[in-house]
């Protein structure tokens, strides 16, 4: 069990480009969450695979955000066209579903800074 | 709609002693999940503890133990003890039942307490 591993840890761009970040979950977790803490700030819901299936998306998650879970392994989080309000520490946490027993375990996250 | 809250911004506590954070919850589901995580500096989250909510009995899980009261939407976490490793923000979160497809696997967290142990 090598826990869940978020690449690249720290990514600074220009406003106006593009990003993606990738997340490889505990091996043989079903569920895959993203998340985006702001300083100082609580984590706060943004997309949830179940293997494939992108199954619900919060209402933060603007056209210009996407995800995918290719074959329900790792999952990528693109944004485009990125604006200084995207800078943010992105969390991923994965999970497996197995009746009301379920935990998230997160990664260490991967630190946006848009210039 | 859930909703969490810690009004607790920052606490201190010296170390070996013993410290209370607190939360609140608001939630229209009667059975949910509630989960204290620790988040150390430039570390990565960890769960510390859960309670669910039907079980009236209090999670323990070593120095760490919460106080759950339904009625008053309250999850406190008590740390005994406190190590300097204990130092952290801790947030409280609250999820609800998880069946099968349906979508109540999202955590609602709370703002966060800053935790300082002092030697």
């Amino acid at each position: 069990d090598t826990g869940v591993s978020q690449n690249p840890r720290h990514k600074i761009t220009k406003r106006g480009q593009n990003v993606t970040f990738r997340c490889d979950p505990i091996s043989e977790h079903n569920r895959l969450y993203w998340y985006r803490q702001t300083l100082g700030q609580g984590p706060e819901f943004l997309t949830y695979f179940q293997n494939e299936a992108q199954l619900e998306k919060s209402r933060l998650l603007s056209d210009r955000f996407s995800a995918e879970r290719p074959k329900g392994s790792f999952s990528t989080l693109e944004i485009q066209r990125t604006e200084q309000g995207d800078s943010a520490m992105y969390l991923c946490a994965s999970s497996f579903l197995a009746g009301a027993g379920e935990t998230q375990y997160f990664g260490p996250g991967t630190r946006l800074l848009v210039l | 709609a859930q909703t969490v809250t810690q009004s607790q911004p920052e606490m201190s506590v010296q170390e070996a002693e013993t410290v209370t954070l607190s939360c609140t919850y608001d939630t229209s589901e009667s059975n949910y999940y509630l989960f204290w995580y620790k988040q150390p500096p430039s570390r990565q989250m960890i769960l510390v503890i859960r309670q669910e909510a039907y079980k009236q009995q209090n999670a323990t899980e070593n120095r760490f133990s919460v106080n759950f009261q339904k009625a008053a939407k309250s999850f406190s976490l008590k740390i005994s003890d406190s190590q300097l490793g204990d130092t952290a923000m801790y947030f409280c979160a609250l999820r609800g039942r998880v069946t099968g497809g349906t979508s109540y696997g999202k955590l609602t967290f709370g703002q966060g307490t800053i935790l300082t142990v002092h030697p």
